[in-house]
């Protein structure tokens, strides 16, 4: 099984809600990665967990605040989100991102459009 | 991790062999080559990557210049599934930047 699940696979928020994306793998991969995609532009790294615990951030605004509660999940929580922050929101995981060589398995993608 | 240069579109006639190029003049001896595809409103999908021999799997077939400065990602008889944005990535470690990619159309 080399699928990532991602919920819900559409978003529609306000910009004063608070909403969550989630991501789920049972690959028994010990990094996951959220990725945020504009429209017609490739997808641009946001965090990296290793191990649970946060390994990168790209200098991504606090209004992204990423959780990994445990080693199959990846959540990612919204809050006071700007309409610029619409996109498809992207979850992947790999086996060990201290490796030389990884692979990373992409989910489908959450499309998020904040009003 | 080095730069990468692609076409920004190609077009391949179904049955046909798709040759999709990639420059990597900058890359460094420990950085590999890889190839990822995105079909429209998906995730990406990995394809194949390599260090510096020649690699092929059940998808493609990944060629790596000697002095690997480029490679060429070949997909032997491409059909209409195939037509997705190509991104080649050189990387040494789990970080993907990803670049324009090239468009792969394939017509019937």
């Amino acid at each position: 099984d080399t699928e990532v699940t991602q919920t819900p696979k559409h978003l529609v928020m306000g910009m004063t809600n608070k909403k969550s994306l989630k991501c789920e793998q049972h690959m028994g991969h010990r990094a996951m990665y959220w990725y945020k995609q504009k429209a017609k532009k490739p997808p641009e790294l946001m965090f990296v967990y290793s191990y649970e615990k946060l390994s990168i951030n790209e200098s991504v605004p606090s209004r992204f605040s990423p959780e990994c509660p445990n080693s199959s999940l990846l959540n990612l929580h919204l809050h006071a989100l700007q309409p610029e922050d619409s996109a498809l929101y992207l979850c992947a995981s790999s086996a060990n991102m201290l490796a030389v060589q990884e692979t990373q398995y992409f989910g489908p993608g959450t499309r998020l459009l904040v009003l | 991790d080095a730069k990468t240069t692609q076409p920004t579109s190609m077009d391949c006639a179904e049955g046909r062999a798709a040759n999709l190029p990639c420059n990597h003049s900058t890359i460094s001896g420990n950085e590999y080559v890889y190839w990822y595809r995105q079909i429209h409103s998906q995730g990406p999908q990995y394809i194949i990557h390599g260090l510096k021999n020649n690699e092929t799997n059940e998808m493609a077939s990944l060629i790596i210049t000697e002095d690997r400065k480029s490679s060429t990602l070949i997909l032997p008889h491409a059909t209409l599934r195939d037509t997705a944005v190509y991104y080649c990535i050189a990387t040494s470690g789990s970080r993907l930047t990803f670049g324009e990619g090239t468009q792969l159309t394939v017509n019937p």
